[in-house]
């Protein structure tokens, strides 16, 4: 199994909405990534998991707040979102430890009203 | 830091042309080299992959060489079909102890017209 899988595919919430993001692997790895991705432009790194814990945080807004609850579970929890926090996001992993390719899921578009 | 340059397009070819993207990076270290492709409202596929100088990464048709000495990737297929149609992101790891980062370049979005 060489698959990511994420849900929802597409989510609309208002700004006072409190929501999540999921994402799953059953490939063993043990870094898992989250990524905002507005149109026309590449992915931008949010958080990386390392071995269960929190390793980066890029300066995300804590309206964003990153969950790993085990080796393949990421999630993503929403809180007081902006209508600018409309993207794509995007769940990715990765061996770990070493320079191999990432994964990646077919991501959630995110819709805030 | 780590950075990747491609170019940026877009690029609107005919079916079965030629197609050159190019892509050259800078690292401190030795990264893995990569493509990726997005197809419109999907994900980011692995397209092919490069871990050491002079290694060729193919998949598909594509091809791409790690070049150290000119620090480049370029992506090249011989004949580029409508299905290729994506947006295509070069991109760089360095080994980090577990919390390795993708450094992307801007993407360069293809366009192929029958």
């Amino acid at each position: 199994d060489t698959e990511v899988t994420q849900t929802p595919k597409h989510l609309v919430m208002g700004m006072t909405n409190k929501k999540s993001l999921k994402c799953e692997q059953h490939m063993g790895h043990r870094a898992m990534y989250w990524y905002k991705q507005k149109a026309k432009k590449p992915p931008e790194l949010m958080f990386v998991y390392s071995y269960e814990k929190l390793s980066i945080n890029e300066s995300v807004p804590s309206r964003f707040s990153p969950e790993c609850p085990n080796s393949s579970l990421l999630n993503l929890h929403l809180h007081a979102l902006q209508p600018e926090d409309s993207a794509l996001y995007l769940c990715a992993s990765h061996l770990a430890g070493g320079a191999d390719e990432q994964f990646f899921g077919p991501g959630t578009r995110l819709t805030v009203l | 830091g780590d950075s990747v340059t491609q170019m940026e397009g877009p690029v609107t070819l005919s079916e079965e042309a030629f197609l050159t993207i190019n892509c050259t990076y800078t690292a401190t270290g030795y990264p893995s080299l990569f493509w990726y492709v997005q197809y419109p409202g999907e994900g980011l596929q692995l397209l092919l992959k490069a871990t050491k100088a002079d290694d060729k990464g193919s998949n598909k048709g594509f091809e791409a060489t790690y070049r150290k000495e000119t620090t480049s990737f370029h992506l090249e297929k011989g004949s580029v079909q409508v299905s290729d149609s994506a947006v295509y992101f070069c991109a760089l790891m360095e080994p980090q102890g577990g919390s390795e980062k993708l450094v992307f370049g801007k993407g360069t979005k293809l366009t192929v017209n029958p």
